[in-house]
C-alpha cells in the first residue's frame, strides 16, 4: 500500500548547521506531498508541499524537491535555528486520496 | 478564532470504562480526521469524515467508534478502554482534500 518512511531519529545539530531529513515514499502515480512540523506540546501544522514532480515547496527557510525519479521529498535548510526544534512529519494521500498517512517523524533538536 | 479545539485535554482510564472525546472546530470545513501519535509509530488514522452525517475507516479504527451529527464535530468514542489504548490523540479539520490539515493540541489519553 501507499506509504511514507522517513529516517529514524533523533537529528541533533548545532545552529547555523545544515539540515536534511530523507523521506521517501510509495505511491501509484504521483500524489502532492507536504512536510508537517509539530513543536513541543503543540498540534501539528503545514510546512510546505508540492502537488507534482519536480515542484519545491518552501517555507520558513525550509525546502523539498519532488523527485519522482527517485521517489523522494528531502526537508532541507541551509542554516537552523534552536527555534527549528521540533518533530518533522513527512506526508502523502492514502490510496482513496480522502486522507494524510504520516511518516514516524523525524526529531530535530538544534543546540546553540 | 479558536481553529480546532479538542477536550478533554488529559483524561486517566481504567481497564474497560467508556469515554468520548470532542473535537469541534469553527472554520467550516467539511473533513475531519482522528489520529493517534504513538512513540515510533507517528501518527495513525483512526477514522475520518467527509461530511456531517458520514464517517470512515482509517488504518487503526478497532475499539473506536466516531460520529459527526454536527458539521463542526466530530466525537471519538473509545466503548471499553484497553492499555493499548493510551496514547495522544489529535483531531484535525480540513477545507478539502488539498491536504493542508488544521490540527487540535493534542488529548492525552491513560489506560490502567
Amino acid at each position: 500500500g501507499d506509504s511514507v518512511t522517513q529516517m529514524e531519529g533523533p537529528v541533533t545539530l548545532s545552529e547555523e548547521a545544515f539540515l536534511t531529513i530523507n523521506c521517501t515514499y510509495t505511491a501509484t502515480g504521483y500524489p502532492s506531498l507536504f512536510w508537517y512540523v509539530q513543536y513541543p506540546g503543540e498540534g501539528l501544522q503545514l510546512l510546505l508541499k508540492a502537488t507534482k514532480a519536480d515542484d519545491k515547496g518552501s517555507n520558513k527557510g525550509f525546502e523539498a524537491t519532488y523527485r519522482k525519479e527517485t521517489t523522494s521529498f528531502h526537508l532541507e535548510k541551509g542554516s537552523v535555528q534552536v527555534s527549528d526544534s521540533a518533530v518533522y512529519f513527512c506526508a502523502q494521500f492514502n490510496q482513496a486520496g480522502t486522507a494524510l498517512i504520516f511518516g514516524k517523524g523525524t526529531t530535530l533538536s538544534v543546540s546553540s | 478564532n479558536a481553529g480546532v479545539t479538542q477536550t478533554p485535554k488529559f483524561r486517566v482510564l481504567k481497564t474497560g470504562q467508556s469515554m468520548t472525546l470532542l473535537c469541534a472546530q469553527d472554520m467550516n470545513h467539511e473533513y475531519m480526521y482522528w489520529y493517534r501519535q504513538d512513540p515510533g509509530m507517528g501518527l495513525r488514522l483512526i477514522h475520518y469524515s467527509v461530511g456531517e452525517g458520514t464517517t470512515a475507516k482509517g488504518e487503526v479504527p478497532d475499539g473506536y467508534n466516531v460520529s459527526r451529527l454536527k458539521k463542526q464535530n466530530f466525537l471519538l468514542g473509545l466503548e471499553s478502554a484497553a492499555p493499548s489504548q493510551t496514547s495522544v490523540y489529535f483531531c484535525a479539520s480540513s477545507y478539502g482534500y488539498t491536504g493542508e490539515l488544521f490540527f487540535g493540541e493534542g488529548s492525552r489519553l491513560t489506560v490502567l
